[in-house]
């Protein structure tokens, strides 16, 4: 059973453009978390999707940031017009249960973003 | 509200030295508490959880924490460290409402000294 893929890896953006980050889920996960570690920092929550559903945004910042998780394929992190205080690793994490309470999430390698 | 604080950025222990990481946590209700290990490059590792069951969580590689309600604490140990610990480690509670959301600490970045 692979483990939750993200791709890319690493990404490298100029101030202004656009980043796509992806994230696929384990297999029969369709809970889907987004962090964001800032360097030296722990992570910090910003969205929580299920299929076609965003639960809690509360993380996300107003502007420029959008997450979808489609029905079918990956679940998607988009910030438009990058900034280079948006370079940073973004991790997305996948659960399995509906109810969870002990919520065991399981986080994928991670994205690491930098803007030149 | 719920919140997590780990004690100590840098943690460095000698080789077979007991490892012992701090986390206090602050919540309103009783909480869902992690551990978890971040190698360089690499996404988190579950290290172990606590979830109302056994005060005394024993996890992976050897590593143990236990949850002290009076003092709010959830501090991981290992008994004798090992190189391959080296690596940051970040204590975690969950946010008991609709999201089940993890709040994590700043994290400590243990290293270990041959």
């Amino acid at each position: 059973n692979a483990g939750v893929m993200q791709n890319p890896r690493h990404l490298v953006r100029r101030r202004g453009q656009e980043a796509r980050l992806r994230c696929s889920p384990m297999k029969g996960h369709s809970h889907v978390y987004w962090y964001r570690q800032l360097p030296e920092e722990g992570l910090k929550f910003m969205v929580y999707l299920q299929k076609e559903n965003i639960i809690d945004e509360s993380g996300m910042p107003k502007e420029r940031f959008s997450a979808e998780f489609p029905k079918e394929g990956p679940s998607i992190l988009r910030i438009q017009q990058v900034v280079r205080g948006d370079s940073a690793a973004y991790f997305c994490a996948s659960s399995p249960l509906q109810d969870a309470r002990d919520n065991e999430q399981f986080f994928g390698p991670g994205t690491r973003l930098t803007v030149l | 509200a719920q919140s997590v604080t780990q004690l100590g950025s840098h943690v460095s222990v000698s080789e077979g030295a007991l490892v012992l990481l701090r986390c206090n946590y602050s919540s309103s209700v009783p909480p869902y508490l992690f551990w978890y290990v971040q190698y360089p490059n690499q996404g988190l590792q579950l290290l172990l959880k606590y979830t109302s069951a056994a005060t005394l969580v024993k996890g992976i590689n050897g590593f143990e924490a236990e949850f002290k309600k009076s003092e709010t604490s959830f501090h991981l140990t290992k008994p004798s460290a090992h190189m391959s610990d080296a690596a940051e480690y970040f204590c975690a509670v969950t946010r008991m409402d609709s999201s089940y959301k993890l709040i994590f600490g700043s994290g400590t970045r243990l290293l270990v000294r041959p």
